[in-house]
């Protein structure tokens, strides 16, 4: 099975700062099959980015995903009020698909 | 507009067994792979099942293999998992999936979820 290390587990930053999220595979991700979620409290998690760096319908330009083989990248580019959540990644291109644990964005 | 809705969790005890259902509309239901994903409480996201459009490929995690069962019912647009010798460890809230067009790991559309507590 393909895990995912996400880092860093928190990332505390101010309302316009850039976020970047880590993602790491223990091997290769088939075709770069590799995705980003983000979710809410009590809410299901929403997809943002796929393939890794096309953007999901609806979803914000300052949402961007980057990388390949076993290193990817989620980039927030200013952060909004709405975009501190959980972030998690997840690789579908073999299975079992598996998440990564998650990296928290919160408010400084 | 696409709609998931779970049903079926809540408290069963060590050993007992659950069927959760997803109503889906939307969409046309049988032109797409299904999954169950699964959180344990204040954890991430673990992937369940998954279902093909005829139900012809199935495949589970180790996790649940053997005890869990993932089924639809094109004609009702719905999709079940039936959950047998629930175990502790089985504690979360599931979330129903829909696989996109192209990909059946990726995951378009959630639904928000039923939780299940396994407790004595």
């Amino acid at each position: 099975d393909i895990v995912l290390t996400q880092s860093p587990g928190t990332l505390s930053l101010s309302p316009g700062e850039r976020a970047t999220l880590s993602c790491r595979g223990s091997q290769s991700v088939t075709n770069n099959y590799l995705a980003w979620y983000q979710q809410k409290p009590g809410q299901a998690p929403r997809l943002l980015i796929y393939g890794p760096s096309s953007r999901a319908t609806g979803i914000p330009d300052r949402f961007s995903g980057s990388g390949s083989g076993t290193d990817f990248t989620l980039t927030i580019s200013r952060l909004e009020p709405e975009d501190f959540a959980v972030y998690y990644c997840q690789q579908y291109g073999s299975s079992p698909w598996t998440f990564g644990q998650g990296t928290t964005v919160e408010i400084k | 507009q696409v709609q998931l809705v779970e049903s079926g969790g809540g408290l069963v005890k060590p050993g007992g067994s659950l069927r959760l259902s997803c109503a889906v509309s939307g969409f046309t239901f049988n032109d797409y792979f299904m999954s169950w994903i699964r959180q344990a409480p204040g954890k991430g996201l673990e992937w369940v099942s998954y279902i093909s459009y005829t139900s012809t490929y199935i495949d589970y995690a180790d996790s649940v293999k053997g005890r869990f069962t993932i089924s639809r019912d094109n004609a009702k647009n719905s999709l079940y998992l039936q959950m047998n010798s629930l175990r502790a460890e089985d504690t979360a809230v599931y979330y129903c999936a829909r696989g996109t067009v192209t990909t059946a790991g990726l995951f378009d559309y959630w639904g928000q979820g039923t939780p299940v507590t396994v407790s004595s």
